[in-house]
């Protein structure tokens, strides 16, 4: 069993559309990073999230610490969000280990 | 800032042959990361520095690999003897904390024959 979820792995939106990804996790964490990475390779790293919820632009992430469970949302989408977004934690046991959910694959059409 | 900047770009090698990726961090940032990402597994850490010292390299697959950060503004990730498996994309990171939001360079695709 991965110590990280993501669902959906792959989600196809048409432009425009309010689009969430999930991630879920097993145990304590020290910290989430959502991580974005396009077509090319290249990573960005979106937001990193300990409580409560982060706002950037029309990305948006939240995470409920009691339900081990975080959400990206992107707002009236975009073509050129079609990327990778991956959920990485950090967590308490084993160290502030990172975990790295599978990633979910975006292709927002025009 | 050039932000994280990560050497060659592109490396093909022979299976037995020496790698040496580089990595130069955002100047200022306290800690290093080296990632690798393959198809099969996904992300994965391999090694994060502190201040130049490593900190965890639980996610060294091997002894072939190691890692070394001299000083605060280079970083070298070091495959002896390379294999095919090896084949990947690997990534450097730094920030300004351990905690903090993490700075990717533009990653090492390796591929070895």
């Amino acid at each position: 069993k991965n110590e990280v979820e993501q669902s959906p792995q792959n989600l196809t939106a048409q432009e425009g559309e309010f689009i969430t990804i999930n991630c879920s996790y097993s145990v304590g964490i020290s910290a989430l990073h959502w991580l974005q990475q396009h077509p090319g390779g290249g990573i960005v790293s979106l937001f990193m999230l300990s409580s409560g919820k982060k706002k950037h632009g029309r990305l948006i992430a939240t995470i409920n610490i009691q339900e081990k469970h975080s959400s990206l949302h992107i707002t009236a989408s975009h073509p050129r969000d079609s990327a990778v977004y991956i959920c990485a934690v950090r967590m308490i046991r084993n160290g502030n280990q990172f975990y790295f959910g599978t990633g979910t694959s975006l292709t927002v059409i025009p | 800032d050039a932000g994280v900047i990560q050497s060659p770009r592109h490396e093909v090698t022979e299976m037995g042959q020496e790698v040496t990726l580089r990595c130069k961090p955002i100047s200022g940032h306290d800690y290093l990361f080296w990632y690798r990402q393959t198809m099969m597994r996904g992300l994965e850490l391999l090694i994060y520095f502190n201040n130049n010292v490593p900190i965890d390299d639980s996610g060294m697959p091997e002894d072939r690999f190691s890692a070394k950060m001299p000083n605060a503004s280079f970083s070298t990730l070091k495959i002896q003897p390379s294999e095919p498996r090896d084949s990947a994309v690997y990534f450097c990171a730094s920030s300004q904390g351990g905690l903090e939001t993490q700075y990717f360079g533009p990653g090492t695709r390796l591929l070895v024959l």
